[in-house]
């Protein structure tokens, strides 16, 4: 089974500057793909990214840009510009045979 | 808004009693997959369906069971309910033909709380 882990429990940023969230996973596949999910305390779960093992270039999506380091097994997800409306737990995640299987979680408060 | 819908949002229930989780999925997707979100368990995986056949099984109890209907809409039944049932469960779907770069798009979830 796939493994992803996430060492940082909770993380705080100032308004406006960008954050980094790790992200390493443990897999034997060759072909894999990667996600991060937002959850806001309102509870529902927001798809962000993804990455695929083949992509030739890191993953960018508006201010998240995911820096995926195939050798290292980590995909961390930078957010750029850090808003007050991205305070939230975010998740990384890996498919694995047809499901997804999550990390622990960081939890991002964004100060003003 | 995912496309996905859950009903209920919130679920009140006692011990020993049996509920029912409904999800439609967006559309044009034909997998489903259910979700348990708890404190101590984190995100666990429980079940996946595609076009109306179970796909994937996960850490899913005996007394929890689901299927998919023929307009692909999904239901999860628990029954004789603990309190360590009282969770988040989401529903999410995907179109289920695109191997590792499948994405799945959540529903808002539906909060248990058994008493």
């Amino acid at each position: 089974a796939q493994k992803i882990t996430q060492t940082q429990p909770g993380m705080f940023v100032q308004e406006k500057e960008a954050v980094t969230l790790d992200c390493t996973y443990d897999t034997s596949d060759q072909s894999y793909g990667l996600f991060w999910y937002k959850q806001p305390s309102s509870g529902e779960m927001i798809f962000l990214i993804y990455q695929g093992s083949y992509d030739e270039q890191n993953a960018t999506e508006g201010r998240y840009s995911l820096n995926f380091q195939k050798a290292r097994k980590s995909a961390n997800l930078v957010i750029s510009a850090s808003q007050l409306g991205d305070s939230a737990m975010y998740f990384c995640a890996m498919y694995d045979h047809y499901k997804l299987s999550f990390g622990a979680g960081t939890t991002v408060t964004v100060r003003a | 808004d995912s496309g996905v819908t859950q009903t209920p949002k919130h679920l009140i229930t006692a011990t020993g009693q049996r509920v029912t989780l409904r999800c439609s999925p967006r559309s044009g997707d034909l997998s489903v997959y259910w979700y348990q979100q708890s404190l101590d368990q984190g995100l666990q995986f429980l079940i996946q369906y595609y076009n109306g056949e179970e796909r994937a099984k996960g850490n899913i109890l005996e007394r929890f069971s689901a299927q998919q209907f023929p307009d692909l809409h999904s239901e999860l039944n628990l029954s004789s309910l603990e309190l360590g049932d009282s969770a988040l469960y989401f529903c999410a779907s995907s179109a289920g033909r695109a191997g590792v770069k499948d994405t799945q798009y959540f529903g808002p979830g539906t909060r248990l709380t058994v008493l």
